[in-house]
This record gives structure tokens, C-alpha cells and sequence, in this order.
């Protein structure tokens, strides 16, 4: 089973909303990745969790909040997001996050803030 | 920034074969070549990857240059399905193995 489970596959919410994006993964791999992706634009790496930790942020405001409980889900609490953070927000995974593993990644939750 | 430079489209016929080529002149000894594609819509899909060898596997085949500054993904008999963005991705040791993506190519295929 090759596959990263997102949900939900929409979701819309206003600027004083808190919500959260969860992806699940049963491959038993050890890496799992946030990446966001605007419209016509390539995905933009936002958070790598190794072994459950947080291991890289790329700078992401603290409105976007990831969480990793296990080695099998991760997920993204939103808070107070605004409208330019609509988007496509990807999950993926891989063996782990070294050594030249191929990430494969859920189909992903369209965004979308008013 | 992305360590590579693809056309940004190209056409193909159904069932001829799509050559998509790929450069990355600054790559290093540690670095692979990773292939993606992403149809409308949906999350990436992973191709193939390579260090120093050809590969090939049941979606597409995998030619890196000699002197690995260049690469080339065969899609052997292209489909109307196999209309996508395609990325190529240099990654290793330098970028922490994470995954930089440039713009991709488009790739059309036409009955």
C-alpha cells in the first residue's frame, strides 16, 4: 500500500476559524512532509517531521502549526489564517528523510480562506 | 532555488514515445535525479530517481549524461493520461535531501 490519506479534501473557512488538516500514512514510513502549492505554481516545502520530530520549518508564520502523534499521521492546525494562504496543501512521506527516498503524496486539501 | 532547467512545454503524439529533457549542470557527486509528475489537481506522483546510472522501471526510463549535468525522462508510449506537469528535481546531502522544485514542464500529449 503505497498510499497518504488527506482530509477533508476541501475545506473553507474565515479569518477567526481554527481548523486542522490530517494526513495518514501506513507505510511505515519515517518522514512526513507539510508542502504548500498556489495555483500554477510548484509545491513549496513548509515543514519535515523525522522520527516524529520537527526537523526543518521553513519559515511558516506560526498561524500554520504542525503536529506529528505518531509515526503514522501528521497534522496542520490553522489559526487565524489569511486570504492568501488559499491554497493546495500537500501531505507526503518517505522511508525517511535521508539517504535519496522517494516521497509519495496524498492528493491533498484545497484551502480555501474568506 | 531549483537546481535544474526544463522547457516549460511540450507536445507529444499518443503512443510515441515523450522524451522530456533536463539540466542540472551544478549538480554534486551525492546529488540524485528525481522525476515528478502532477496531473490537474491531484498530489505529485513519484516517477523514478537516479545517482549515476540509468534506471528503469514499469512508467518510464531514466538516462543521465556521463558527466551528470544533464538527464533525460522516456515515457516509452505516452497516453492522453499521461498529460501532466512533469518536475525534475536535483537532491541530496546540500538541500538536507528535501525536495527544491523549479517550474516543471508541461507536457501535452495529443490523439
Amino acid at each position: 500500500d503505497t498510499e497518504v490519506t488527506q482530509t477533508p479534501k476541501h475545506l473553507v473557512m474565515g479569518m477567526t476559524n481554527k481548523k486542522s488538516l490530517k494526513c495518514e500514512q501506513h507505510m511505515g514510513h519515517r518522514a512526513m512532509y507539510w508542502y504548500k502549492q498556489k495555483a500554477k505554481k510548484p509545491p513549496e516545502l513548509m515543514f519535515v517531521y523525522s522520527y516524529e520530530k520537527l526537523s526543518i520549518n521553513e519559515s511558516v508564520p506560526s498561524r500554520f502549526s504542525p503536529e506529528c502523534p505518531n509515526s503514522s499521521l501528521l497534522n496542520l492546525h490553522l489559526h487565524a489564517l489569511q486570504p492568501e494562504d488559499s491554497a493546495l496543501y500537500l501531505c507526503a512521506s518517505s522511508r525517511d528523510g535521508t539517504g535519496g527516498y522517494e516521497q509519495y503524496f496524498g492528493p491533498g486539501t484545497r484551502l480555501t480562506v474568506t | 532555488d531549483a537546481k535544474t532547467t526544463q522547457p516549460p512545454s511540450m507536445d507529444c503524439a499518443e503512443g510515441r514515445a515523450a522524451n522530456l529533457p533536463c539540466n542540472h549542470s551544478t549538480i554534486s557527486g551525492n546529488e540524485y535525479v528525481y522525476w515528478y509528475r502532477q496531473i490537474h489537481s491531484q498530489g505529485p506522483q513519484y516517477i523514478i530517481h537516479g545517482l549515476k546510472n540509468n534506471e528503469t522501471n514499469e512508467m518510464a526510463s531514466l538516462i543521465i549524461t556521463e558527466d551528470r549535468k544533464s538527464s533525460t525522462l522516456i515515457l516509452p508510449h505516452a497516453t492522453l493520461r499521461d498529460t501532466a506537469v512533469y518536475y525534475c528535481i536535483v537532491s541530496g546531502e546540500g538541500s538536507n535531501y528535501q525536495l527544491i522544485w523549479g517550474a516543471g514542464t508541461k507536457l501535452i500529449i495529443k490523439p
